[in-house]
């Protein structure tokens, strides 16, 4: 159980692109979903919280414009990179947390993106 | 101060020895712990939670000292697959997660 997909795992775009990842949780309902972005070397960034229903809550330095986020269902959360630049370039991981199994969050299986 | 600190690394240490990795958190309202193993170019996966009490998984052992806002990960008897990077998560009050950046952990045979 708890599993989490995401799609594309792979994505190449031309700058000034959109590009829409998908982040769904398979065999629960996520009351929170939470969107990461991981630069190589590094650690795991926290971009954004969102809770289905309602507007995502961004981490400081994170541009709600450039980086929209739709919760629409208990399954699915979407993040839209919009005009999309090369230093967008990064590993984009979502967790899905239903508040009920001590707070865990289960990973996607991440989501490369390259902006060339 | 980061958040969530842990011991730079990496670690290299041959097959069956015993490691133990030191985490400290800032936020002394912070409610959940765990420890989280992320190999190369793949999502972190849940190793294990850490209570107050500590809390033993086969060859892991995860201790919580809230006082001094320290977790700490022992691996004993370490095999070729523990290689991988180990992340120090928190829970803030909130609910979102803060990961430490991670020690890499390197077993050789």
């Amino acid at each position: 159980g708890a599993v989490v997909s995401q799609h594309p795992s792979w994505v190449i775009c031309k700058s000034g692109t959109s590009v829409k990842i998908e982040c769904r949780s398979l065999d629960f309902q996520a009351t929170t979903m939470f969107w990461y972005r991981q630069f190589p070397k590094q650690s795991l960034m926290l971009m954004a919280t969102s809770n289905e229903g309602s507007k995502a809550t961004y981490e400081q330095g994170v541009e709600k414009d450039k980086f929209l986020i739709n919760h629409a269902s208990l399954t699915l959360s979407t993040l839209t990179v919009t005009s999309a630049h090369p230093e967008d370039s990064s590993f984009y991981i979502c967790s899905a947390s239903t508040g009920t199994r001590g707070l865990e969050q289960y990973f996607g299986p991440g989501t490369r993106l390259t902006v060339t | 101060r980061k958040e969530v600190e842990q011991d730079p690394g990496p670690f290299n240490v041959p097959e069956g020895a015993t490691v133990a990795f030191n985490c400290t958190y800032s936020n002394s309202a912070s409610q959940s712990f765990f420890w989280y193993r992320q190999d190369c170019r793949k999502e972190p996966k849940l190793l294990m939670s850490v209570y107050s009490s500590g809390n033993e998984d086969g060859r892991f052992t995860a201790q919580l000292n809230r006082a001094s806002q320290y977790i700490s990960l022992l691996i004993r008897d370490s095999k070729l697959s523990d290689s991988a990077t180990y992340l120090c998560v928190v829970n803030a009050p909130l609910g979102d997660m803060r990961f430490g950046a991670g020690t890499r952990l390197t077993v050789k045979p």
